[in-house]
Formats: structure tokens, sequence, C-alpha cells
């Protein structure tokens, strides 16, 4: 079964630092770009990041730019976030996502999401 | 930055309704948008993607169409598993989301 399980969601004061991971399976994750996904309790969604295949193209919303890093490690069929200077706006539930390639750019396949609330 | 807005807001429907949600882009996306179905406390589901192409094992009532700036999602019968909320995303630059249509219960 294809699958995106999000883990590292939690509590974090203000100014603070959190790893979020992605675990996929199902199918072959080092062929297919990856993306971040959250939404603020009661919000919309917004998007976070982009990595490509290989890792060599990476892309951040303005919000996010320069306190959130994307990575992934393709012999750990992993993606993670690392997020620094965490800001009570930062709370909301994070989803992965993959870009399906027969769905042409769309995002095809999400993770159940992991809940991020930073609150001091 | 490519604005997303979709209209309405909210939607009040009966089961076997005709429901179309408009999406409109700030800039032209050729046919680069996809809508997504959100049910509470669940993931996103791909719908429709390149604008108009049904994704696997989505049911035929659901259909998209336009290009450039206007888009629309109908679902030409309503179901009560289509009440939740409805997302459209632009793909053409980066990625952006429209607000949302929540498809209520009248």
């Amino acid at each position: 079964e294809v699958q995106l399980v999000e883990s590292g969601g939690g509590l974090v004061q203000p100014g603070g630092s959190l790893r979020l991971s992605c675990a996929a399976s199902g199918f072959t994750f080092s062929s297919y770009e990856m993306n971040w996904v959250r939404q603020a309790p009661g919000k919309g969604l917004e998007w976070v990041s982009y990595i490509s295949s290989s890792g060599s193209a990476i892309y951040y919303a303005d919000s996010v730019k320069g306190r959130f890093t994307v990575s992934r490690d393709n012999a750990k069929n992993s993606l993670f976030l690392q997020m620094s200077s965490l800001r009570a706006e930062d709370t909301a539930v994070y989803y992965c996502a993959r870009v399906g390639s027969s769905a042409d750019g769309a995002f095809d396949i999400w993770g159940q999401g992991t809940m991020v609330t930073v609150s001091s | 930055d490519i604005q997303m807005t979709q209209s309405p807001s909210t939607l009040s429907a009966s089961v076997g309704d005709r429901v179309t949600i408009t999406c409109r882009a700030s800039q032209s996306i050729s046919s680069w948008l996809a809508w997504y179905q959100q049910k509470p406390g669940k993931a996103p589901k791909l719908l429709i993607y390149k604008a108009s192409s049904l994704e696997n094992g989505v049911p035929s009532r659901f259909s998209g169409s336009g290009s450039g700036t206007e888009f629309t999602l109908t679902i030409s019968s309503l179901q009560p598993d289509d009440f939740a909320t409805y997302y459209c995303q632009q793909y053409n630059s980066y990625w952006t989301f429209g607000q949302g249509t929540k498809v209520e219960i009248k």
C-alpha cells in the first residue's frame, strides 16, 4: 500500500525548534518530488516547502524561508522538515504530500498529518 | 505570487443537487489546477488534476473545467459522502491553494 506517515509533532515554546519526519512506503520514494503543506486550526491549506526527487531543488514559502529546512534521505525513504525560530503562527497540522507522476504535478498522496503547537 | 480565490466560501445543498464551485487565479495558470476534497480530521484527497483530469478511483459525478484564470468543479448529483470542504490549487508557479469551499447539508 502506498503510504506516507508523519511524526515528530508536539508542543514547543516560541523560538524553539522541532524536526518533523515523513516515512514513505509502497512506492519508489527516490523517484518522487515531495512537499510539506500545513493547515492552521480551522483554516485552509498552505504550501510550505518542496524538494525534488534528488534533493537538488528546494523551495520555501516566504512565511517560513530562513527558518525551516527541508531534506530527504532516499536510502531510508524519509522526508524531513527542520523547523526553528518557531512562532505561534506556525501552529498547524503538517502534512507531507507526494507529487504524482501521473497527476501532472498535483499532490496525489498525503500523510495523515502531525500537529505542531507553538505556545508558552 | 499567484493568488487563488474560491467562491462561494460556503454552499448549502441537498442530496441529488448539482453543485458548482468556482476558482479564479490572479494570473493565467494555463491548466495547472487541481481540486481536493477534505473531510474533518482527515488529509486532503486529490479529485481532479490538470483542470479536468479525473484522478483514479474518483467517482465520475466529479468533473472539472476551465483554463487560464477561471475554473470550476462540478458535482453532478451530490451524494451524502460529498459533504466536505473543497480546495483548488495552482501549480503553474510554485503552489497556492484557494481558501476552501465548505459544502453543507441544506
